[in-house]
């Protein structure tokens, strides 16, 4: 069925520095979306991309699909203490579900 | 508005026993997903239901199963719990019948199995 990797699993970094996880596909995807999930918390909807090579920016967050439709990207600039949270790719498939990665979980150090 | 409504929000039981799961969807949303996270990991697909029907399942084995009601809330049964069962389960409402919106999530309800 389909899956998505998503890397890095875990990503330390100092308040301040940037952050980007990755999400990759073996096959063509119709729509990718992203989710945050605060520690305790559940998964809060962030953005939905669908365009080759869409990039899409909230603040200091950008998001990117690939040409190809195949990858995404999201991109923290100049990363928060708010921002600690594990943060998901989510892709559909079989029409109506709806899956996710495994997570790219942030930790920032203030 | 209300968000997503789950109930209860903690739950323990033993080995063998059987537990439902509640979930009241965001007004106007007919389409009601459950998934399973396991700590650490990304929320499994369990079950899409749309219009008090099942659209797509994972996964998971038949002592899971789940139900629409005409008001759109669902419930979540698993039969015959394992250990391996205990994860938080989270329902998420949204708008589309079909996997191209935003899915909003409940609090989600955590299940020990002891």
């Amino acid at each position: 069925g389909q899956q998505v990797m998503q890397i890095p699993q875990y990503q330390h970094v100092q308040e301040g520095e940037d952050f980007t996880t990755y999400c990759n596909s073996s096959t063509t995807l119709s729509n990718i979306q992203w989710y945050k999930q605060r520690p305790g918390g559940h998964p809060v909807f962030l953005i939905q991309l669908v365009k080759s090579g869409e990039v899409k920016k909230q603040k200091r967050l950008t998001f990117q699909f690939g040409e190809a439709k195949k990858n995404s990207s999201l991109h923290i600039t100049a990363t928060q203490t708010t921002d600690v949270g594990t943060y998901f790719c989510a892709v559909g498939t079989g029409g109506f579900k709806t899956i996710f990665g495994a997570g790219t979980r942030l930790f920032v150090k203030a | 508005d209300a968000g997503v409504t789950q109930s209860p929000t903690h739950l323990i039981k033993t080995r063998g026993q059987q537990v439902t799961l509640r979930c009241s969807p965001i007004s106007g949303h007919k389409s009601v997903s459950w998934y399973q996270q396991v700590l650490g990991q990304g929320p499994q697909f369990i079950f899409q239901y749309y219009e008090k029907e099942e659209r797509g399942r994972g996964n998971f084995p038949d002592r899971f199963s789940a139900r629409q009601f005409p008001n759109y809330s669902s419930e979540l049964n698993v039969n015959a719990l394992l250990l391996g069962d205990s994860a938080l389960y989270l329902c998420a409402s949204s708008l589309q019948a079909t996997n191209t919106g935003e899915l909003f999530f409940g609090e989600g309800s955590r299940l020990t199995v002891l």
